[in-house]
C-alpha cells in the first residue's frame, strides 16, 4: 500500500511565526503536491513537483515556499504565518499522470 | 478558467436510499475525472474515468462519465451510515499530474 505520511496532525502557531509541514512518502512517486482545503472551496493546489529541486506554482503558491531536496519528501513553509492561512493541508503523491494518494492531513491554526 | 463544480454541496438521506452525486467540468485537454471519498482523514480514491458511457463500478457504487455533456455521476445504492463522508470530484489535464478539484458533496447518511 501506498503510504504517504506528514509531520503533524495538528499545529498551533502565533502570526508571524515560520511553519513547515512535511511530507513523506514511500512509493518513490515522481509527483508530489500541497494542497489546502477549505469549507465550500474544495482543495486548492498550492504548489507541486515532479522531480527533485523542482517546483511549479499552483493555484495559489502566496505566502508559501517548497523545498523538495529528496524524492520521498516535500516540504511546504509559511515564511510568515498569518491568519488567514488557518486551513487544513494536504499532501499527496502521484506515479505519473494518475490518481493522487494522500496523507492524513495536517490541521493549522494560526493566531 | 478551468472549473469543476459538484451538486448538490450537500445532501442528508436515509438508511437504503439511493443518492446522485453530479460533477461538471469545463476543463482544457481534458485527461481523465476521478472520484474520492473524504471521512475525517486523507481522501480515498474511488474510480477514475477516462472514457464516456462505461460505467465504473465498485461493490454499492457506480460511476459514468459523458464527455460530450462534460459530467460525471457517482451512484450509491442501498446507502449505509458508513457511507457519510464528503465525496470529492476532480479533474486531470493532459501530461500533467495536476488535477482541478470540485467542493465537494456532503452526504450524511442517517440511521
Amino acid at each position: 500500500d501506498v503510504k504517504v505520511t506528514q509531520s503533524s496532525r495538528y499545529l498551533v502557531k502565533r502570526t508571524g511565526e515560520k511553519v513547515f509541514l512535511e511530507c513523506v512518502q514511500d512509493m518513490d512517486h515522481e509527483n508530489m503536491f500541497w494542497y489546502r482545503q477549505d469549507p465550500g472551496l474544495g482543495l486548492r493546489l498550492i504548489y507541486f513537483s515532479y522531480d527533485v529541486k523542482m517546483k511549479e506554482k499552483g493555484d495559489i503558491p502566496e505566502g508559501y515556499s517548497v523545498s523538495r531536496e529528496k524524492k520521498e519528501r516535500f516540504s511546504l513553509i509559511l515564511e510568515s504565518a498569518s491568519t488567514n492561512q488557518t486551513s487544513m493541508y494536504l499532501c499527496a503523491s502521484s506515479p505519473t499522470v494518475s490518481e493522487q494518494y494522500f496523507g492524513p492531513g495536517t490541521r493549522l491554526t494560526v493566531t | 478558467e478551468d472549473k469543476v463544480v459538484q451538486s448538490p454541496l450537500s445532501l442528508v438521506v436515509h438508511e437504503g436510499d439511493t443518492v446522485t452525486l453530479n460533477c461538471s467540468y469545463e476543463v482544457t485537454n481534458f485527461r481523465s475525472l476521478l472520484w474520492y471519498k473524504q471521512e475525517k482523514k486523507a481522501p480515498t480514491f474511488l474510480f477514475m474515468l477516462t472514457s464516456s458511457g462505461i460505467e465504473k463500478k465498485s461493490g454499492r457504487l457506480s460511476s459514468i462519465l459523458d464527455k460530450k455533456e462534460l459530467f460525471s455521476i457517482l451512484n450509491i445504492t442501498a446507502t449505509q451510515t458508513g457511507d457519510s463522508a464528503v465525496y470529492l470530484c476532480a479533474v486531470g489535464k493532459s501530461n500533467t499530474g495536476k488535477l482541478i478539484f470540485g467542493q465537494g458533496t456532503t452526504l450524511q447518511v442517517k440511521p
